[in-house]
């Protein structure tokens, strides 16, 4: 079945660094990724959809240029939190579609980031 | 837009009992798709049932149900004879039938509880 790999599955990084994290998709060719944020006990809101070879699309409140998406190739898109803070701390989620019209999204395992 | 209700934040139910979640949407899309994920502690997001809203016949998944009424824009799920491993959150979520790689819009999720 379609597998997605998302790495690192956690991350504790300082005040004002910058971190990056992968999203692969293992076994098949996704040209549109989607970026997700999950707090505790809550549900996954979208942050950007990643296409391959053009600019993402930010959804309505997410800073472009505080989480940048690049998606270089079929098979991998990153995201970048620039500059975080521990407001940025999060669960985030990426998934991917074997890009037919009804196909389900796979999704990867997630990234725990920390910011202290 | 379309919006996905989940109104109930939390259920119960005893192992090898029935229990059903409540779910609704609103759209004004004719077809689209329609998705039950499951979120154990691990926080994957596994794939539990999908509808098409052009089927008329509910999906059925083994021991997971759906009772989807397009009318009322209702799709609950029905998990029968419950095991411990059912405990996670639920999240149901709506997919777009237009476009290659349609975006998820998810529910704020339930939380299910199987006691022994």
């Amino acid at each position: 079945g379609a597998v997605v790999s998302q790495h690192p599955s956690w991350v504790i990084c300082k005040s004002g660094t910058s971190v990056k994290i992968e999203c692969r998709s293992l076994d098949f060719q996704a040209t549109t990724m989607f970026w997700y944020r999950q707090f505790p006990k809550q549900s996954l809101m979208l942050m950007a959809t990643s296409n391959e070879g053009s600019k993402a699309t930010y959804e309505q409140g997410v800073e472009k240029d505080k989480f940048l998406i690049n998606h270089a190739s079929l098979t991998l898109s990153t995201l970048t939190v620039t500059s975080a803070h521990p407001e940025d701390s999060s669960f985030y989620i990426c998934s991917a579609g074997l890009g037919r019209p009804n196909s389900p999204l796979h999704f990867g395992n997630g990234t725990r980031l920390t910011v202290t | 837009a379309q919006t996905v209700t989940q109104s109930q934040p939390e259920m119960s139910v005893q192992e090898a009992e029935t229990v059903t979640l409540s779910c609704t949407y609103d759209t004004s899309e004719n077809n689209y798709y329609l998705f039950w994920y499951k979120q154990p502690p691990s926080r994957q997001m596994i794939l539990v049932i999908r509808q098409e809203a052009y089927k008329q016949q509910n999906a059925t998944e083994n021991r997971f149900s759906v009772n989807f009424q397009k009318a009322a824009k209702s799709f609950s799920l029905k998990i029968s004879d419950s095991q411990l491993g059912d405990t996670a959150m639920y999240f149901c979520a709506f997919m777009r039938s237009t476009g290659a790689n349609s975006k998820l819009t998810f529910g704020k999720g339930i939380t299910l509880s199987v006691r022994p």
